[in-house]
């Protein structure tokens, strides 16, 4: 049984560039999150979505950065004209089901974002 | 809006002893969940343990045990027999009934086990 995928697990990009990252949750799971972390800090929620739907997108900065989870293929996360500033790791996480204060997050092994 | 306060940013124990990280929690919901992560060096988010806001018994799992004290709103995290594996970043977390898990985590204890 595979966990939840991303990829790539490290990304560099120059200042302006676009950064994708994605994320295959496991299998099963429809409900997937996106959390950053940025140095000696916890991780901050991001964004929800469900399959083809964003569902809270409260965590994520306004302008740049999109994130989507279609029918078929991975979520992705999207950041455009990348800034120093958002270096930092991004993790995906799973959950199978909704709402149970009990269900583990299935995390990933998280993306590490460097912008030179 | 909950919170979470985790006041540790690094402890030391030594191998074989017995350590607690601290975390606090505020929240003005009833139902909720708390959980403990480990996070190793190579960067992954390891599930330890959880514990609900119901849950009369302290949740165990393995050396790992919760000592969660609803009053004073604490959820300390109780690591037995410290083995060198256990170095690593530990974050406390909370997620709330009602919702999808929009988890809110600490700002995480780096622990040292010292051989």
């Amino acid at each position: 049984n595979a966990g939840v995928m991303q990829n790539p697990r490290h990304l560099v990009r120059r200042r302006g560039q676009e950064a994708r990252l994605r994320c295959s949750p496991v299998k099963g799971h429809s409900h997937v999150y996106w959390y950053r972390q940025l140095p000696e800090e916890g991780l901050k929620f991001m964004v929800y979505l469900q399959k083809e739907n964003i569902i809270d997108e409260s965590g994520m900065p306004k302008e740049r950065f999109s994130a989507e989870f279609p029918k078929e293929g991975p979520s992705i996360l999207r950041i455009q004209q990348v800034v120093r500033g958002d270096s930092a790791a991004y993790f995906c996480a799973s959950s199978p089901t909704l709402g149970a204060t009990n269900e583990k997050l299935f995390f990933g092994s998280g993306t590490q974002l460097s912008v030179l | 809006a909950q919170k979470i306060t985790q006041t540790q940013p690094g402890m030391f124990v030594q191998e074989k002893e017995a350590v607690t990280l601290d975390c606090t929690y505020d929240t003005s919901d009833q139902s909720y969940g708390l959980f403990w992560y480990k996070q190793p060096s190579s960067g992954e988010m390891i599930f330890l343990i959880y514990q609900g806001s119901y849950d009369e018994q302290n949740a165990t799992e393995g050396r790992y045990s919760l000592n969660f004290q609803k009053a004073r709103k604490s959820a300390n995290l109780v690591i037995s027999a410290s083995q060198l594996g256990d170095s690593a970043m530990y974050f406390c977390a909370m997620s709330l009934s009602g919702g999808y898990q929009k988890v809110t985590f600490g700002t995480g204890t780096k622990l040292q086990v010292i051989p």
